[in-house]
């Protein structure tokens, strides 16, 4: 089966920058998504590469290197609201998504 | 746009009751709905899969005749939880897609909290 990491819990001060980290198994791979969590409440889609490089949304941007099986999410200039999960998941061959179990961001003043 | 609605947000049921859930796709057509699961700290847990129109496809360890799935036209499907039990408190997530076109990205209802008594 496909294997996907990312850390468990991460934190990070107000006004600053940080990168979660996500790694999966790159066979039959068809795309990496980036969601948000907030808790108790539902995923909401931040982002999908599917080819090598960084694409920037405004504070977020997400960056894919197929051959390393490696992505990450960028969140700049951190807001308190930014405290959530943040959930790596790879489409895979079947074009399903497999997820990750989720990095818990906790942002502090 | 991509807009997906689950109702009832909240449930509180008997132990033994079945309970419905709705999940509908609000401004687009939804080739195929997932039907989630969460328990408190965990990550999401596919339930299964289902395609407008055809039996849904359940993940390893999930009920068939406990969790039936209807997915009847293209912006909705139901969940219905039969003879729920207190280990059957949980979040329950519906999400949409519609590949035409080539995207992939699922898009999620606001879930479900039922809570078996």
């Amino acid at each position: 089966g496909q294997n996907i990491d990312q850390p468990t819990e991460m934190t990070a001060t107000e006004g600053a920058i940080v990168q979660i980290n996500c790694t999966y198994q790159t066979s039959g791979f068809n795309g990496l998504f980036w969601y948000q969590q907030h808790a108790g409440e539902a995923p909401t889609f931040l982002s999908y590469n599917v080819l090598d490089g960084l694409e920037e949304k405004g504070r977020f941007s997400s960056f894919l290197s197929r051959s390393k099986g490696y992505s990450y999410l960028l969140l700049k200039e951190l807001q308190m609201k930014d405290s959530a999960s943040y959930l790596c998941a790879e489409l895979d061959s079947n074009y399903q998504l497999i997820w990750g179990a989720g990095t818990k961001l906790i942002i502090k003043p | 746009g991509a807009v997906v609605s689950q109702h009832p947000s909240r449930v509180i049921c008997k132990s033994g009751t079945s309970v419905k859930i709705e999940c509908r796709s609000l401004d687009f057509q939804a080739t195929t709905m997932f039907w989630y699961r969460q328990f408190p700290k965990q990550s999401l847990m596919l339930m299964a899969t289902s395609n407008e129109g055809s039996k849904a496809t359940y993940e390893q360890g999930v009920e068939k005749d406990k969790f039936l799935i209807n997915h009847a036209s293209l912006t909705l499907s139901t969940l219905t939880v039969t003879s729920a039990h207190p280990e059957d408190s949980s979040f329950y997530i519906c999400s949409a897609r519609d590949a035409e076109g080539g995207a992939y990205e699922q898009y999620f209802g606001p879930g479900t909290r039922l809570t078996v008594t």
